[in-house]
């Protein structure tokens, strides 16, 4: 049973323009959310975060939207530059120590 | 040093042998994990040492046998492995926070089980 769920497999988005990747969750006791980028040959590299109390995090291009309600969660990039093409996983926990991912996006940045 | 270092980065072992994966990471984190990771899918947890005791096993089989002998070490010990567990192994640490986790992963371990 997949708790979290990355529906799209992959995106691709020209160079500036905005990037959105959506992840969707099933257990409503998740308390924390994060968003991972992983480029090949490499180990996921934490890129931010939301807690549940919050609908909003910024920081700097990457903003995360949290819908609660919808048990949805969104990562933008704006602008989009090709060094963030990776692939990018959502990831919740219920905790400090119970984490769950998603299949991942592969974002591509065309310039 | 904010790394996590994995070693080795391949590993092709056959069904009988026995290896170990090694994790080591010095930024004081107090929890540690393996996750294991195929193509194309989600990392999946394995485990989870907090404050070097095992805190979480899920339902992992016994040829993978966790071991950390100390907070900056976490290793894998593999013996009598399958095909079917070829896949990234990746291993993670982080603070135990106040509000929520943060994992810094390593690299990973590309193993091949023929």
């Amino acid at each position: 049973d997949q708790q979290v769920k990355q529906n799209s497999p992959s995106l691709s988005v020209q160079e500036g323009r905005i990037s959105i990747l959506n992840c969707d969750y099933t257990n409503s006791m998740f308390d924390y959310f994060l968003w991972y980028k992983k480029y090949p040959a490499e180990g996921p590299t934490f890129l931010i975060s939301i807690s549940s109390i919050k609908d909003k995090n910024e920081d700097g291009r990457f903003t995360v939207f949290l819908n609660k309600s919808a048990k949805h969660l969104s990562l933008h990039i704006v602008p989009s530059q090709p060094g963030d093409s990776a692939v990018y996983f959502c990831a919740a926990s219920e905790g400090n120590n119970d984490m769950r991912f998603g299949a991942g996006t592969r974002l591509t940045v065309k310039p | 040093d904010t790394e996590v270092t994995q070693t080795p980065k391949h590993l092709v072992m056959g069904m009988t042998n026995k290896k170990s994966l090694k994790c080591e990471q010095h930024m004081g984190h107090r929890a540690m994990y393996w996750y294991k990771q195929k193509a194309k899918k989600p990392p999946e947890l394995m485990f989870v040492y907090s404050y070097e005791k095992l805190s979480i096993n899920e339902s992992v089989p016994s040829r993978f046998s966790p071991e950390c002998p100390n907070s900056s070490l976490l290793n894998l010990h593999l013996h009598a492995l399958q095909p079917e567990d070829s896949a990234l192994y990746l291993c993670a640490s982080s603070q135990e926070p106040d509000r929520g986790p943060k994992l810094f992963f390593g690299s990973g371990t590309q193993l091949s089980v023929l």
